[in-house]
């Protein structure tokens, strides 16, 4: 069975901290990996898109290590609105798009 | 642009009714729609891809006469919940993959069913 592992959380972090969330996963044959937001009660929102040399995005640094099958993510200076639950996603095939999703990792920013 | 509509966004039921999911891709068309299930505090499961004109695949698991998919169009799949019992009750989201991208899939706000 193909699996996306994360730590489910709560992480509880001030405003203004730096928070790294972590994912694994089991199909060492994965072609693109991507990190999605999912604020309570709605749908998936992609964040952004995980390539091997690690990118940026703002705040936001993803970080990807095919070798040990781990996706990180980096968010620097939270803010409020940065609460929500976090998903790795993991598309297994590729020219398609079979997503994969974690359970998410739950982010709470507070004053 | 990639717009993914879904109707209704919520409904509530009675036990033994079926309910009808509309999901539209409105600002462009889609080769392929997924339909996934989330319950609370779990990861979305695919239930089933649907490509226009053919039938759906669904995934290991999931009944193929109690959820219907009908991909009628390149811009319109349906998702009809038979005989709904309040096991079903859940969040439903379809999403859809564009022709000329093939490998990002646009989500739907979702649609929550509850049945009592």
């Amino acid at each position: 069975r193909k699996e996306v592992e994360q730590d489910p959380g709560p992480f509880n972090v001030p405003e203004g901290a730096t928070v790294a969330f972590n994912c694994t996963y089991s199909n060492s044959a994965s072609q693109s990996f991507f990190w999605y937001r999912q604020d309570c009660r709605k749908e998936p929102k992609l964040l952004m898109s995980v390539y091997s040399s690690g990118n940026e995005d703002g705040r936001f640094t993803a970080q990807l290590n095919r070798a040990s099958q781990y996706i990180s993510l980096l968010i620097r200076d939270s803010k409020l609105s940065d609460s929500a639950t976090y998903l790795c996603v993991v598309n297994e095939v590729s020219g398609y798009s079979t997503l994969t999703f974690g359970k998410g990792t739950m982010l709470l920013v507070s004053p | 642009g990639a717009v993914v509509s879904q109707h209704p966004s919520w409904v509530i039921c009675k036990s033994g009714t079926s309910v009808k999911i509309e999901c539209r891709s409105l600002d462009f068309q889609a080769t392929t729609m997924f339909w996934y299930r989330q319950f609370p505090k779990q990861s979305l499961m695919l239930m089933a891809t649907s490509n226009e004109g053919s039938k759906a695949t669904y995934e290991q698991g999931v009944e193929k006469d109690k959820f219907l998919i009908n991909h009628a169009s390149l811009t319109l799949s349906t998702l009809t919940v038979t005989s709904a019992h309040p096991e079903d009750s859940s969040f439903y989201i379809c999403s859809a993959s564009p022709l000329d991208r093939k490998e990002t899939q646009y989500f739907g706000p979702g649609t929550r069913l509850l049945v009592l």
